[in-house]
């Protein structure tokens, strides 16, 4: 059972252009969180999705940002118009249930992270 | 609004050395605590997940205690080692919630 998957590892993106980064979950985890660690900074939490549906996006900076988690695939994480503020580590962790089990385990477990680079 | 603190900000402790790694948080209403390393340009290791409902954790040598009514958490760690160095996060959870985490304790070990 592979672990959760991100990809690419490192990403240099020119100001302006798109970021598009993508989580694979671990087998049979249907929730996906993603966080972001600006340098120096702790891990902020962005957003929450389910499969096909945002649960929770109130981490997420209103414009130019957006997630998707569809049927089929992996999670992506798309960034439009990049600003160097954008450089930092994008991490996603996904676990089998989500933030409302009152039930089971919820432990979420992280992929090994994206770091973008905005020049 | 949850809010997670970590006590120290960074540690050094020669090897052999058992340590505590404190945290915090300001609504006791958690749903579980859960412990992480994160290696310098790595991801999060999972270390412990303590629910609401426990007291401790323990996994070789890492004993994790979870204290609702006081807002806190520790992380010992005995017999500490070189490979234990890395920054430790702890992360609060909420029911309905994400995880809140800590800014993190950098930890070395010298050999």
């Amino acid at each position: 059972n592979a672990g959760v998957m991100q990809n690419p590892r490192h990403l240099v993106r020119r100001r302006g252009q798109e970021a598009r980064l993508r989580c694979s979950p671990m087998k049979g985890h249907s929730h996906v969180y993603w966080y972001r660690q600006l340098p120096e900074e702790g891990l902020k939490f962005m957003v929450y999705l389910q499969k096909e549906n945002i649960i929770d996006e109130s981490g997420m900076p209103k414009e130019r940002f957006s997630a998707e988690f569809p049927k089929e695939g992996p999670s992506i994480l798309r960034i439009q118009q990049v600003v160097r503020g954008d450089s930092a580590a994008y991490f996603c962790a996904s676990s089998p249930l989500g933030q409302g089990a009152t039930t089971g385990i919820t432990e979420a477990f992280f992929g090994q992270g994206t770091r973008l680079t905005v020049v | 609004k949850q809010e997670v603190t970590q006590i120290p900000a960074a540690l050094s402790v020669p090897e052999g050395e058992n340590l505590v790694l404190n945290c915090s948080f300001t609504d006791s209403a958690i749903y579980n605590l859960q412990w992480f390393r994160q290696d310098p340009g790595k991801g999060l290791t999972s270390l412990l997940l303590i629910q609401s409902s426990q007291r401790e954790q323990t996994s070789g040598r890492l004993n994790a205690s979870l204290d609702k009514s006081s807002g806190r958490s520790t992380l010992y760690i005995a017999a500490s080692q070189p490979g234990d160095s890395a920054t430790y996060l702890c992360a609060g959870k909420h029911y309905g919630q994400n995880f809140v985490f800590g800014p993190g304790t950098r930890l070395s070990v010298l050999p």
